[in-house]
């Protein structure tokens, strides 16, 4: 079992860019894929994109994939989710998630980091 | 791009009834489909994955069946915690996919 554990909450400016870490402790980091969903307030779950650390392969969903950039840092057992561009309805609680490559029977989840996008 | 649909949006039913939950995609996926389950303010759970197996941990009253466009979720005798949103997700090996819109499980 891998433990997840984001940045905070962030307020930022329409058109301004917002940076999201979903760090992870247990578990064996480079075999797990850690994917990042969005759920907008009072909405339904986007799946943003994902990473294979262990692959460096990348992949992002249709609707997010001129504005996000999702890195990873093996020696901090870290990920990022960068999006620019803000707009207000980017506003919601953003999720990574972690899963062992290949396998689909379990998985873990961060707490969720609040973005806020308001001038 | 493949889109699910769920249905209903909304199923109103007591405890102890059987919750039976749709989820259709717009073309074949085989068994890459998964169901979560998320209470308000919590993070999504994975309820089955590969259409029909049981994650980690999941009690044996929710069950996942079909294959190719037609997928169910089925909860046998509904406990007070089972009262939720579910959401469907298709899940090949990689790249994962779109989700459902979810159907929210109310009490009658």
């Amino acid at each position: 079992q891998v433990q997840l554990v984001q940045s905070g909450a962030e307020v930022k400016k329409p058109g301004s860019s917002v940076k999201v870490s979903c760090t992870a402790s247990g578990g064996t980091f480079n075999t797990h894929a850690i994917l990042w969903v969005r759920q907008a307030p009072g909405k339904g779950l986007e799946w943003m994109g994902g990473i294979i650390p262990m692959f460096h392969t990348t992949t992002y969903a249709q609707n997010f994939q001129a504005r996000v950039t999702i890195t990873a840092d093996e020696s901090t057992t870290t990920v990022y989710m960068a999006l620019t561009n803000l707009g207000s309805d980017d506003s919601g609680t953003y999720y990574c998630s972690s899963h062992v490559y290949g396998s689909r029977k379990s998985e873990d989840w961060g707490q969720g980091t609040r973005i806020t996008v308001a001038s | 791009e493949t889109v699910l649909t769920q249905s209903p949006d909304t199923l109103s039913l007591s405890p102890g009834e059987t919750a039976t939950l749709s989820c259709r995609a717009s073309q074949s996926l085989r068994d890459s489909l998964v169901w979560y389950q998320q209470k308000p303010g919590q993070a999504p759970r994975l309820l089955i994955y590969d259409a029909s197996n049981r994650a980690t941990g999941v009690p044996a009253r929710f069950s996942g069946s079909g294959s190719g466009t037609d997928f169910t979720l089925t909860i046998s005798s509904l406990e007070p915690e089972d009262f939720a949103i579910y959401y469907c997700q298709q899940r090949p090996n990689w790249p994962p996919g779109t989700f459902g819109q979810g159907t929210k499980v109310e009490i009658k």
